[in-house]
């Protein structure tokens, strides 16, 4: 079946190391996202990528890094740079016909 | 930030219809608006989009004003899985991968 998978669901790490999130697609998609959630709150871009080799940065990409060498995958590195790195992580990408966003289902990182 | 404006929390009872509003007041010509929905700690879920003219699929209509000034997402009978966060954006949908930004959408309540 054709979809996103976001890996670790959850993920544990102490304060002042850096980790990767993976996100993988087989849906052909050329644009993929990063979001963050905080409890109660919207979803916030981080990055955005619209095509292999290329990304831009939303609107909260400071302490975050990704590159998208691959079309499957786009994944997102949290540095130790981001001063509140505990969040709910999202990422999606768009079908280009419909512009529908199609999303992972999330990965889960605590900072300790 | 986020062209789109929502209540921040609604309630419907049970086997009612859910009217759902959304303000995109500076809506261009060419965006579509989409409306996603968000259960508890899961990715988000496409539900519906459309340009000008109302929009009805298996889950919901779409109603757009005549001026695109706003619209109205209806859940025709709700039922308790519908408790969720709606999400209204403002989007190109064919062949433009640009930054999509989310608002705080609304927390919808089904009650028994």
């Amino acid at each position: 079946d054709g979809g996103i998978t976001q890996s670790p669901k959850y993920l544990f790490r102490k304060e002042g190391q850096n980790v990767t999130l993976s996100c993988e697609q087989n849906l052909n998609h050329d644009a993929m996202y990063w979001y963050r959630q905080d409890p109660g709150q919207g979803l916030r871009l981080i990055y955005y990528s619209q095509i292999v080799n290329d990304f831009q940065k939303g609107d909260i990409a400071e302490g975050y890094s990704v590159s998208r060498e691959k079309k499957e995958s786009f994944p997102l590195t949290v540095t130790s740079a981001q001063k509140n790195p505990t969040a709910f992580y999202l990422c999606a990408s768009t079908r280009r016909d419909t512009g529908e966003l199609f999303f992972g289902e999330g990965s889960r990182l605590t900072v300790l | 930030d986020a062209k789109t404006t929502q209540p921040p929390s609604m309630d419907c009872a049970e086997g009612r219809a859910a009217n759902l509003p959304c303000n995109h007041s500076t809506i261009s010509g060419n965006e579509y608006v989409y409306w996603y929905r968000q259960i508890h700690s899961q990715g988000p879920q496409y539900i519906i989009h459309g340009l000008k003219n109302n929009e009805t699929n298996e889950m919901a209509s779409l109603i757009i004003t005549e001026d695109r000034k706003s619209s109205t997402l209806i859940l025709p009978h709700a039922t308790l899985r519908d408790t969720a966060v709606y999400y209204c954006i403002v989007r190109f949908a064919m062949n433009r991968d640009d930054k999509i930004i989310f608002g705080k959408g609304t927390r919808l309540h089904i009650l028994p």
